[in-house]
């Protein structure tokens, strides 16, 4: 049973468009929420995060949504750029639980496209 | 700052020996690191949560006789792949917590385990 997912294994965007990145969740006890970046064989990198307390934050060209009564959250970058093109996860945890676990989605694979 | 780092990055191994794997917080002081394993095109499925100088807690599935991890200090947890098989090639990566932030995992750049 999957508690994160990530519906959609692929997007192709623009440079220069948004990139809209997706992830639903089912446990409703999460309550803090990140994206990680990854590039093949390397380890995941940290982007941003959101607490369930708020509903959206931003950095930079990245924005986090949060939709808790939808269970679900999204990344937008803007503008997107070639180097954006990578895996994208979506991680959820669970900060009642205590411990640090986070919940992984099966990844979004970007490509912006010059 | 919150460097990890992994050592090996790359192994290659014959069917039955063991390999062990290193991952260290360069930069910070981690009580918590993890282990994840990682299929192609699949998610990173959590192994083990390693919490310095208490024995790791594994995940339903995991073999911990198979998958020995030690979190002797607070920078340093290993993970040994013990008489590895084919069925165990795959891409191992650490991730660690940093004391007083709070929920973000900071992740070593992998290893990736061939064994023929």
């Amino acid at each position: 049973d999957q508690q994160v997912k990530q519906n959609s294994p692929s997007l192709s965007v623009q440079e220069g468009r948004i990139s809209i990145l997706n992830c639903d969740y089912t446990n409703s006890m999460f309550d803090y929420f990140l994206w990680y970046k990854k590039y093949p064989a390397e380890g995941p990198t940290f982007l941003i995060s959101i607490s369930s307390i708020k509903d959206k934050n931003e950095d930079g060209r990245f924005t986090v949504f949060l939709n808790k009564s939808a269970k679900h959250l999204s990344l937008h970058i803007v503008p997107s750029q070639p180097g954006d093109s990578a895996v994208y996860f979506c991680a959820a945890k669970d900060s009642g639980a205590g411990s640090y676990q986070l919940t992984f989605g099966k990844g979004t694979k970007l490509s912006v496209i010059p | 700052g919150a460097v990890v780092s992994q050592h090996p990055s790359r192994v290659i191994c014959k069917s039955g020996t063991s390999v062990k794997i290193e991952c260290r917080s360069l930069d910070f002081q981690a009580t918590t690191m993890f282990w994840y394993r990682q299929f192609p095109k699949q998610s990173l499925m959590l192994m083990a949560t390693s919490n310095e100088g208490s024995k790791a807690t594994y995940e339903q599935g995991v073999e911990k006789d198979k998958f020995l991890i030690n979190h002797a200090s607070l920078t340093l947890s290993t993970l040994t792949v013990t008489s590895a098989h084919p069925e165990d090639s795959s891409f191992y990566i650490c991730s660690a917590t940093v004391q007083g932030a709070g929920e973000t995992q900071y992740f070593g750049p992998g290893t990736r385990l061939l064994v023929l």
